[in-house]
């Protein structure tokens, strides 16, 4: 069975300052591994997925992520944080044996950005 | 060309009721699954249907059921509602293959009072 940990809940950063949000995975086979971004009353937007290719992967607003197997993370970064970032952030990994659209969530990180 | 379209965008029910949603995915799309969100359980898979087949199964009791139609049009049913049923209900369409992005509708909200 996949499972995935995001470690910390909430997370604030000034404009202007590194973002960081941790995300550890659990697999048995290679994982799939996506990031979304949920803003308020609206639906996921994909961010970025690592699918076995590439281990540094690029995705939209300048966000980035890295896929470190030796320590079964997927750490999404940012250089510079904007206030339009400031959403709920959502790590998820799927694999061909857990089924094709079935995303197994982590919890969320809520991102304050303040000024 | 078109999102994801989910219908009602709210909804407000009885306990004991049912309640059937709806998801229209992109044009194209054959695969649509269904996800649970809230405050305290987070988001969790419903199931997914696949060429009017559902091809995978989350935890939930059987009063939530699902079908989809030719048109890949997917509906969500949730019989005798209870309170705790109250949630976001997000639809996600994609081509099928597991390579490909799944792109979320606005989704549903059902307050069961």
């Amino acid at each position: 069975a996949q499972s995935v940990t995001q470690l910390g809940s909430h997370v604030s950063v000034s404009e202007g300052a590194l973002v960081l949000l941790r995300c550890n995975y659990s697999s048995s086979v290679p994982p799939y591994l996506f990031w979304y971004v949920q803003y308020p009353n609206q639906g996921l937007q994909l961010l970025l997925k690592y699918t076995s290719a590439a281990t540094l992967v690029k995705g939209i607003n300048g966000f980035e992520a890295e896929f470190k197997k030796s320590e079964t993370s997927f750490h999404l970064t940012k250089p510079s944080a904007h206030m339009r970032d400031a959403a709920e952030y959502f790590c998820a990994v799927t694999t061909p044996s857990g089924g094709y659209n079935k995303l197994i969530f982590g919890a969320g990180t809520r991102l304050a950005v303040h000024p | 060309k078109a999102g994801v379209t989910q219908t009602p965008r709210y909804l407000i029910k009885t306990r004991g009721q049912q309640v059937t949603l709806s998801c229209s995915p992109i044009s194209g799309h054959r695969s649509v699954s269904w996800y649970q969100q809230t405050p305290g359980q987070g988001l969790q898979f419903l199931f997914e249907y696949f060429s009017e087949t559902q091809r995978n199964k989350g935890n939930f009791p059987g009063r939530f059921s699902g079908r989809q139609f030719s048109n890949s049009r997917s509906e969500m049913n949730v019989s005798t509602l209870e309170l705790g049923d109250s949630a976001l209900y997000l639809c996600a369409s994609s081509a099928g293959t597991l390579n490909t992005e799944a792109f979320f509708g606005q989704g549903t909200r059902l307050t069961v009072v």
